[in-house]
């Protein structure tokens, strides 16, 4: 099992400039969550789907930030345009497997994004 | 609105020592709170939630919803225990996950 799984790890960019993250989650998981972790501060949510529906998007930018998950199993993640205050690391997460239970979340690596 | 706050940002114990490891929580209804544990260059991962009330790796931790807390407690600290840990709250069925600031646990040799 290769868990959740996200590329790239690590992003540099210039502001202005586009940029997408990917994720696949556990397989048979249904919920699959994008997190912000700015440095020194917890996970704040982004946007949360169940299947292919976007259940929770209240804290996604929406004038710079977009989610798709298409097909109901892998996830996109696209911030166009970057903005300095973008840096930080994307994470993504997913739950709704019979063996950790709906509630637990399992993790992905995370994706690194700096901003110049 | 639902809230978690860990009031240390650092905390340093030596070896062999207890550690608590501080979190309450705001939250009207019945909440279900979790410990995540980052080790370095490690994801994010669970440690224990409050419903299995399970030890993990020598690790308890108590609902008190008196005084809303959810502390996190070992009697005696490991090295390997340096991590940093997240306390959560799930505000009820398939609702959000709100994540704590952290803690920044540091086990002295």
């Amino acid at each position: 099992e290769a868990g959740v799984v996200q590329s790239p790890r690590y992003k540099i960019i210039e502001k202005k400039q586009p940029v997408a993250f990917w994720c696949n989650p556990i397989s048979g998981h249904n919920t699959l969550y994008w997190y912000l972790q700015n440095l020194g501060q917890g996970p704040e949510l982004l946007i949360r789907y169940e299947n292919e529906e976007a259940v929770d998007d209240s804290q996604l930018p929406k004038d710079r930030f977009s989610a798709e998950r298409l097909k109901g199993v892998d996830s996109t993640l696209k911030i166009q345009p970057a903005e300095l205050g973008d840096s930080a690391v994307y994470l993504c997460a997913s739950a709704g497997g019979s063996s950790s239970g709906a509630n637990v979340l399992t993790f992905g690596a995370g994706s690194r994004l700096t901003v110049l | 609105a639902q809230r978690v706050t860990q009031p240390e940002k650092l905390l340093s114990v030596f070896k062999g020592a207890p550690v608590e490891l501080k979190c309450n929580y705001s939250y009207s209804g019945s909440p279900e709170l979790f410990w995540y544990v980052q080790y370095s260059r490690q994801r994010l991962q669970l440690l224990l939630r409050h419903i299995s009330r399970e030890s993990i790796k020598g690790f308890t931790a108590d609902l008190n919803k008196g005084e809303t807390s959810f502390h996190l407690k070992k009697p005696f600290a490991q090295e390997e225990d340096s991590a940093m840990y997240y306390c959560a709250l799930n505000a009820g069925g398939w609702d959000n996950l709100f994540f704590g600031t952290g803690t920044r646990l540091t086990v002295i040799p």
